[in-house]
């Protein structure tokens, strides 16, 4: 099975960094995607890291330590619209392409 | 705009009704996910077709049912409605299986509400 953990909620400032930390526990790993969803919208893909190491894009940077089970999504000179849900979701090795996602951590971006 | 799209935007209908909800994928991709997304809760993985068959199944419940037709476009059938099955439910694609980054993009969901 798989278990995903991140933290429930999160406040930082506007043009400040922030973290968010994702730890996992599966039964076979094939890959880790962060999305970002603005309430009631669409997931909108982030990120994808699936060997270690820091993916960089942009403002936003993605980290994995497979030995771990950790990741991180870091954002950078935040603005507002960075206001929004943070998913990590996990790929299982069955070769069918699964994400599971854990309940995600809500930034609010304040002024 | 993920090029997913999903019909209804909202539905709102009654206990023990049956719904039925579509979802066409980007051009090109073959795989087709069904998510369900209660309130304050996370993304629930229900079913995945991939070119017409089922591929994989997670938590979907036997009232539901989905089917993936061959202009690659899918249904999700939800039957004998309870009122917690209220919630969003999102339609992913993606160009094959497991290889590679292979990303899903979601389409905008259809909000469902059973009263």
């Amino acid at each position: 099975g798989q278990n995903i953990d991140q933290p429930t909620e999160m406040t930082a400032t506007e043009g400040a960094i922030v973290q968010i930390n994702c730890t996992y526990q599966t039964s076979g790993f094939n890959g880790l995607f962060w999305y970002q969803q603005h309430a009631g919208e669409a997931p909108t893909f982030l990120s994808y890291n699936v060997l270690d190491g820091l993916e960089e894009k942009g403002r936003f940077s993605s980290f994995l330590s497979r030995s771990k089970g950790y990741s991180y999504l870091l954002l950078k000179e935040l603005q507002m619209k960075d206001s929004a849900s943070y998913l990590c979701a996990v790929r299982d090795l069955t070769g069918a392409n699964n994400l599971f996602f854990g309940t995600g951590t809500r930034l609010t971006v304040i002024p | 705009d993920s090029g997913v799209t999903q019909t209804p935007k909202h539905l709102i209908t009654a206990t023990g009704q049956r719904v039925t909800l579509r979802c066409s994928p980007r051009s090109g991709d073959l795989s087709v996910y069904w998510y369900q997304q209660s309130l304050d809760q996370g993304l629930q993985f229900l079913i995945q077709y991939y070119n017409g068959e089922e591929r994989a199944k997670g938590n979907i419940l036997e009232r539901f049912s989905a089917q993936q037709f061959p202009d690659l476009h899918s249904e999700l059938n939800l039957s004998s409605l309870e009122l917690g099955d209220s919630a969003l439910y999102f339609c992913a694609s993606s160009p094959q299986l497991g290889t590679g980054i292979n990303t899903q993009y979601f389409g905008p969901g259809t909000r469902l509400t059973v009263l």
